[in-house]
């Protein structure tokens, strides 16, 4: 099993200009979610999904939209990108609903907005 | 409104010497605990984690965290670190939103171990 995987590893975009970022997981997992990591503020949740079809706002959602049209894919999307979505963003995935649940990590995609 | 804190930001420690990292979170209701690790250039690992039962909760490379609810607390030690735990650590919490299992991260505790 790969696990979660994450493309691209690292982008560098214009402000203004859109991209959108993959996850894949293969552990056949309901949940998935996109986060940010920016320094001294740890992991943030941008948007979820709690099963194919669906997604969710999570705390920081501005500026991103998401999809899930497979159950194994996630994928994050910035329409018109901006300085202050430079960061690090992780996509993580659980099995069930369940709060023990433990979530499983992608390797992180690095993005500079210029 | 619901928060997790880690107070130390970085820690540099000599190779043996003993570690505690701190986390306390602010939430009356009832938690699941995590401490997740990431070392450099990797994702992020789960180390351990608390759901119910004995608050001494034992995880993988020898690390242990203790839940104390009184403190609203969630410490995660280990006796002797090494050079290879050179990493960043993150406290994590869900449960705050009923039925979600959206996790809330601490701002990471940078440990630097020295050979």
């Amino acid at each position: 099993n790969a696990g979660v995987t994450q493309t691209p590893k690292f982008r560098v975009l214009k402000t203004g200009q859109s991209m959108t970022l993959l996850c894949a997981q293969d552990m056949n997992h309901e949940y998935m979610y996109w986060y940010r990591q920016d320094p001294g503020m740890g992991l943030r949740l941008i948007h979820y999904s709690v099963g194919e079809g669906t997604t969710a706002k999570g705390e920081v959602p501005d500026g991103y939209n998401v999809s899930r049209l497979k159950k194994q894919n996630f994928l994050l999307g910035l329409e018109s990108a901006a300085p202050s979505q430079t960061s690090v963003y992780f996509c993580a995935s659980s099995y069930r609903q369940w709060v023990q649940e433990t979530q499983y990590f992608g390797p992180g995609t690095r993005l500079l907005v210029l | 409104a619901q928060s997790v804190s880690q107070h130390n930001h970085h820690v540099i420690l000599s190779e043996a010497a003993s570690l505690e990292l701190g986390c306390n979170y602010s939430y009356g209701g009832t938690v699941n605990l995590f401490w997740y690790v990431q070392y450099p250039g990797q994702h992020l690992q789960l180390l351990l984690k608390y759901f119910s039962g004995d608050p001494l909760v034992k995880g993988i490379k020898g690390f242990e965290a203790e839940f104390i609810k009184s403190k609203f607390s969630f410490n995660l030690r280990k006796p002797s670190v090494q050079w290879s735990d050179t990493a960043e650590y993150f406290c994590a919490v869900n449960g705050f939103q009923t039925g979600a299992n959206n996790l809330f991260f601490g701002t990471g505790t940078r440990l630097t171990v020295i050979p």
